[in-house]
């Protein structure tokens, strides 16, 4: 089965920029989409189609993907930001299924 | 706005079903166009998908519960519902519906209903 790798924990002082990859063999080749999940509350689509972003979330949030490597980026992190990650791909070659990455605490300091 | 509401109950015993209902607000439930999938999250642990339903009543399961997972829909309630079989401790967990507008991938959740398998 296909498995996307993440770290588990990234800190960052408020108006930094905050950095969450996501591994995957060949991750390139697929469309990698991002997932906020605070503590409590449904998960919320960040980031779609590798770097699109649904209405409404803010132009802080951005990704990109190439080789083995996709990766979420959150420019001037505000206090709010603080959540779990997780990235997530179609994996259409193997077991047809929906897989998700490990997930990535972000703690803003 | 399209909600989703997951229903059912908190405990089940060992070796139960769980049984769990979503129930969809605010958009062309059966329209035809949209995957419907249950996903969990165990404590402390990530998200793992369970499997999907098209309008239409075809299933994806995942293969590490296939064995032991059903998911049906009623589209004159709005509803698609989730029952697991041969339930353990290892199954408690936080339980999410999600639509996939056949994009693969999540663009509305239900808020998540915690199920704890105990006698």
């Amino acid at each position: 089965s296909y498995v996307l790798t993440q770290p588990p924990s990234v800190s960052v002082a408020p108006g930094q920029t905050a950095t969450i990859t996501c591994g995957g063999n060949n991750i390139g080749s697929k469309s990698v989409h991002w997932y906020q999940h605070k503590p409590g509350q449904a998960p919320v689509l960040v980031v779609y189609d590798d770097s699109d972003r649904p209405s409404g979330i803010p132009e802080r949030f951005s990704g990109s993907n190439s080789g083995n490597t996709a990766t979420l980026t959150i420019s001037r992190v505000e206090v709010g930001d603080e959540a779990d990650y997780y990235c997530q791909v179609w994996d259409s070659s193997g077991d047809h299924t929906y897989v998700f990455g490990t997930g990535t605490k972000v703690t803003v300091l | 706005q399209v909600q989703l509401q997951e229903s059912g109950p908190a405990l089940v015993k060992p070796s139960q079903t769980l049984s769990l209902t979503c129930t969809v607000s605010g958009g062309s439930f059966s329209s035809g166009r949209y995957y419907w999938s249950w996903i969990r999250q165990p404590a402390g642990k990530g998200l793992e998908w369970i499997g999907r339903i098209w309008t239409s009543g075809s299933t994806t399961y995942n293969p590490s519960l296939k064995s032991r997972v059903t998911i049906s829909v009623d589209t004159s309630k709005s509803q698609f519902s989730l029952k697991l079989s041969s339930v353990t401790a290892a199954d408690t967990a936080v339980y999410y519906c999600a639509r996939d507008l056949n994009k693969d991938y999540f663009d509305y959740w239900g808020q998540g209903t915690l199920v704890a398998v105990s006698s």
